[in-house]
C-alpha cells in the first residue's frame, strides 16, 4: 500500500539556519501531496500542498517540490526562526482523495 | 468563519466508563476522519465517513465506535472495551475529491484513571 517516510527527528536548529525535512513516499498513481504543522496542544495545520509532478507549493516562506523522478516531496525554510518551532507532518492521498496517508512526524526545535 | 469544532478540549473519565468525543463541522465537506494521535507519535486512523450514514474502520477500530446521522456531525464514542483509550483525539474532514486536503479540528485529549 502507500506509504510516506520523513525523517524523524528531533532536528534543532539555530535561528535563522536552513531547514530541510526530508520526505520520501510509496504510492500508485498520482497522489497529492502536502506538508501539515502542528503546536504543541493543537491539530494539525495545512502548510502546503502540491497536487502534480513539478509543482511547487509554498506558504510563509516554507517551500516542497513534487519530486515524481525520486519521489520525494522535502520540505525547505531559508531561515528558521523560534516561532516555527513545532511537528511537521508529510503526507499524500490517494487518486480519489480519500484515503490519507502520513508519515511519523519530524520535531523541530529552533533556538534563539 | 469556517472550520471545525472539537469538544471539549479536555475530558477526564474513570475506567469502564464510556464516552463520547464530539465533532462538527460547518465546511459542508461530505467526508471525515478520527484519528488517534499517542505522545510522540504520528496519527492512526479509527473510524471515516465518506457520507451520511456510512462510514468504515480505520487501522484501530476495535474499541471505538461512530455515527453519521448528519452530515456535520461525526461524534466518536470510545468505549470500555478499548484497552488504552487516554490520547489526543483528532477529527478531520474533507470535500473526498482528488487534490483536496484534510482540514483538522484542535482536537480532545482524553484522560482515563
Amino acid at each position: 500500500g502507500d506509504s510516506v517516510t520523513q525523517m524523524e527527528g528531533p532536528v534543532t536548529l539555530s535561528e535563522e539556519a536552513f531547514l530541510t525535512i526530508n520526505c520520501t513516499y510509496t504510492a500508485t498513481g498520482y497522489p497529492s501531496l502536502f506538508w501539515y504543522v502542528q503546536y504543541p496542544g493543537e491539530g494539525l495545520q495545512l502548510l502546503l500542498k502540491a497536487t502534480k509532478a513539478d509543482d511547487k507549493g509554498s506558504n510563509k516562506g516554507f517551500e516542497a517540490t513534487y519530486r515524481k523522478e525520486t519521489t520525494s516531496f522535502h520540505l525547505e525554510k531559508g531561515s528558521v526562526q523560534v516561532s516555527d518551532s513545532a511537528v511537521y507532518f508529510c503526507a499524500l492521498s490517494d487518486n480519489y482523495g480519500q484515503n490519507f496517508v502520513f508519515g511519523p512526524g519530524t520535531r523541530l526545535s529552533v533556538l534563539p | 468563519d469556517g472550520g471545525i469544532t472539537q469538544s471539549p478540549k479536555y475530558l477526564f473519565r474513570k475506567e469502564g466508563q464510556n464516552v463520547t468525543l464530539s465533532c462538527e463541522q460547518n465546511l459542508n465537506h461530505d467526508a471525515m476522519y478520527w484519528y488517534r494521535q499517542d505522545p510522540g507519535q504520528g496519527l492512526r486512523l479509527i473510524y471515516y465517513s465518506q457520507i451520511v450514514n456510512d462510514f468504515q474502520k480505520g487501522d484501530i477500530a476495535e474499541g471505538y465506535s461512530v455515527s453519521r446521522e448528519k452530515k456535520e456531525s461525526f461524534p466518536l464514542t470510545v468505549t470500555s472495551a478499548q484497552k488504552n483509550p487516554t490520547a489526543f483525539y483528532l477529527c478531520a474532514s474533507s470535500t473526498g475529491t482528488p487534490n483536496s486536503p484534510l482540514h483538522f479540528g484542535n482536537g480532545t485529549r482524553l484522560t482515563v484513571t
